[in-house]
């Protein structure tokens, strides 16, 4: 079955120590997304790549970096993790950036916690 | 004005209920509203969507879009025991969606 995929499903790591997030699609879509959801709380979208064109959202922290290498794969980096990035990070894809976008294809997440 | 609010519930009926769930918003640019199912320690699911004002059922699911009020809704008829989750309210005007917080339902059997 075509999905998204995340790894790992749960990450604890230290206050200030760099950790890295997973995402891989088998959708074949050119748009993948990350969210950051906290508890009770709207997805709040981090940034997106249309392809390799990569769009970041103004309130996105700089401590927060995505890379790309090919359509399959997408990271997250966040270089040095505070206690309020303990959330669940929610990778997800769309077919294209202006047609049938809002119909967002979720993986399972990632449930971060910082100590 | 938050630009989506949803009441995030924990909204609780006994099986086989009819039931409403809600979203207001402010942006009049918004033109496609969504439903999202989130099951516990699962990413969402697209539900249904709406293209502008209207109806659409699909099943056991109605979603409702008054675009004059800025009001969605979505009702689920003879509810199960299986839908119980958290039903997140989405919409857009651009290439981006605004959630809302998510409103949890427990269908008690």
């Amino acid at each position: 079955d075509a999905m998204v995929i995340q790894n790992p499903r749960y990450q604890v790591t230290q206050f200030g120590k760099p950790v890295t997030l997973s995402c891989s699609q088998t959708l074949n879509h050119n748009v993948m997304y990350w969210y950051q959801q906290k508890s009770s709380q709207a997805p709040k979208l981090l940034f997106h790549y249309y392809d390799k064109d990569f769009n970041n959202e103004a309130d996105t922290p700089d401590n927060f970096q995505s890379r790309r290498p090919n359509t399959s794969f997408c990271f997250l980096d966040i270089r040095s993790p505070g206690l309020g990035d303990a959330a669940m990070y929610l990778c997800a894809t769309s077919r294209g950036r202006t047609r049938g976008y809002w119909e967002q294809f979720f993986g399972p997440g990632t449930r971060l916690t910082v100590l | 004005q938050k630009e989506v609010e949803q009441d995030p519930g924990p909204l609780s009926v006994p099986e086989g209920a009819i039931v409403s769930l809600n979203c207001t918003y402010s942006n009049s640019a918004f033109q496609y509203f969504m439903w999202y199912r989130q099951y516990s320690r699962k990413g969402p699911e697209l539900l249904m969507y709406t293209y502008s004002s209207g109806n659409k059922e699909d099943g056991r699911f109605t979603a409702q879009v008054d675009k004059s009020s800025k009001y969605i809704s979505l009702f689920i008829r003879d509810s199960q025991p299986s839908d119980s989750a958290t039903y997140l309210c989405a919409m857009s005007g651009d290439d981006k969606i605004i959630f809302g917080k998510g409103t949890r339902l427990h269908i008690l059997p």
